[in-house]
């Protein structure tokens, strides 16, 4: 099914660890987000990609690294993993210029201990 | 920077009857949308309905409906004839028009009982 693919759906890190949280999508999205989710605090923005080549920060950038590898692919790296980056964390694609909503992934639960 | 609030942190419905939530949004912009997503206990995030700014008339998606009052910077959600699958978390989100960021709310819990 065309959609965004998010991988691995579960991670647990000890603290200090680095891993990468992989994301593509096939539905040709010129923009792609990275968000956290935690309890009581909604979805909050770590970062973004307007287009391939180009890479901001959201509201939440601390901690984290993002690569637009292509058109397809947004990674996000946690490069010294900290128990408050224990989260649920979402990719998500949308087009550009239209107000259409995002396509999200189906989460990565991820766990620092 | 715009926020957006959903005040109630739960709420609960029994079947068949109707719910509304609630959320209210701060803005300065007048080019802008809102949307309505849910999430169900497999985590997935799911597109309910979405509403222009510049649009009056109230955005309908089959059982879900949208009471938007823009000079109040409210968008509620009202679900008909609540089943036992609308039990989820629903967010309220804001995107100004133009930007590529969404911005949610912090969401409410729905239950539904049988």
């Amino acid at each position: 099914n065309a959609g965004v693919t998010q991988t691995p759906k579960f991670q647990v890190l000890k603290t200090g660890q680095s891993m990468t949280l992989q994301c593509a999508q096939d539905m040709n999205h010129n923009s792609m987000y990275w968000y956290r989710q935690d309890p009581g605090m909604g979805l909050r923005l770590i970062y973004y990609s307007a287009s391939e080549g180009t890479t901001d920060k959201g509201e939440v950038p601390n901690g984290y690294n993002v690569s637009r590898l292509n058109k397809r692919e947004f990674s996000l790296r946690l490069e010294s993993a900290a128990p408050s980056q224990t989260s649920v964390y979402f990719c998500a694609s949308s087009e550009s210029g239209r107000a259409v909503g995002y396509t999200f992934g189906s989460g990565t639960r991820l766990t620092v201990v | 920077a715009q926020t957006v609030t959903q005040s109630q942190p739960e709420m609960s419905v029994q079947e068949a009857e109707t719910v509304t939530l609630s959320c209210t949004y701060d803005t300065s912009e007048s080019d802008y949308y809102l949307f309505w997503y849910k999430q169900p206990p497999s985590r997935q995030m799911i597109l309910v309905i979405r509403q222009e700014a510049y649009k009056q008339q109230n955005a309908t998606e089959n059982r879900f409906s949208v009471n938007f009052q823009k000079a109040a910077k409210s968008f509620s959600l009202k679900i008909s004839d609540s089943q036992l699958g609308d039990a989820a978390m629903y967010f309220c989100a804001y995107r100004r028009g133009g930007s590529e960021k969404l911005v949610f709310g912090k969401g409410t819990k729905l239950t539904v009982n049988p």
